[in-house]
């Protein structure tokens, strides 16, 4: 089946960096998805990206499908960034469903004050 | 507040025992998941829905069901064939391809 790889697992910033992080797909797929999970566990939605770029606020977002990856930017983060940063793909391969997602294992994303 | 809500937030289970997990949506979404997350790990499918009356098995089916009685509703139930059931369990719910997802439900098998 489809691989999703993220990178780096961990990150360490200073309130204020910037910040990437990636994410490697090994197939075709129709669907992308980048969530912020807080440390409460709650999984947020930042971006539905499949192809093209997409900004909100301080973060945004690339995938280049034809290379197979996507690109999360953040910049000037706060301490409210903290938490994983997870990448999920679909395919209609997958279960014959275009919602049905894969996700990365993330990336833990920690910004000191 | 439209949204999805899952219930209870924190269930200790003790060996052998079954255990269901609510999630409900007032979302009108007809496409339900539920996820498996263990510590350090992405998430896992275990069964989604696509419709009422209709699931599918996820990727890690084995010691668990489902029903979709009601569009609203997609509880999960977790049965002593799973050997190793402590993890925190996600529901989500789509109208077509984005995914919105409930607060979690941990569960701990003493």
């Amino acid at each position: 089946g489809i691989q999703v790889e993220q990178s780096p697992p961990d990150l360490i910033l200073q309130e204020g960096a910037n910040s990437t992080l990636r994410c490697n797909f090994s197939d075709s797929v129709n669907n992308l998805q980048w969530f912020h999970q807080n440390p409460w566990g709650q999984l947020i939605n930042l971006f539905y990206i499949p192809s093209g770029t997409k900004q909100n606020g301080r973060l945004s977002a690339t995938t280049v499908a034809t290379e197979r990856y996507s690109l999360l930017y953040i910049s000037s983060s706060q301490t409210t960034d903290s938490g994983v940063y997870f990448c999920a793909v679909g395919t209609r391969n997958y279960g014959g469903s275009q919602g049905n997602l894969i996700f990365g294992k993330g990336t833990k994303l920690s910004v000191k004050p | 507040d439209g949204g999805i809500t899952q219930s209870p937030k924190y269930l200790f289970r003790k060996e052998g025992q079954n255990v269901t997990l609510s999630c409900e949506q007032n979302l009108n979404h007809d496409a339900m998941y539920w996820y498996r997350q263990d510590p350090g790990q992405g998430l896992r499918l275990i069964y989604y829905s696509q419709i009422v009356n209709d699931f599918q098995k996820g990727d890690i089916a084995e010691g668990y069901s489902v029903s979709r009685e009601k569009k609203e509703s997609f509880p999960l139930t977790v049965t002593s064939a799973q050997k190793n059931p402590t993890a925190f369990y996600l529901c989500a719910s789509s109208r077509e391809t984005v995914q919105y997802f409930g607060p979690g439900t941990r569960l701990t098998v003493l």
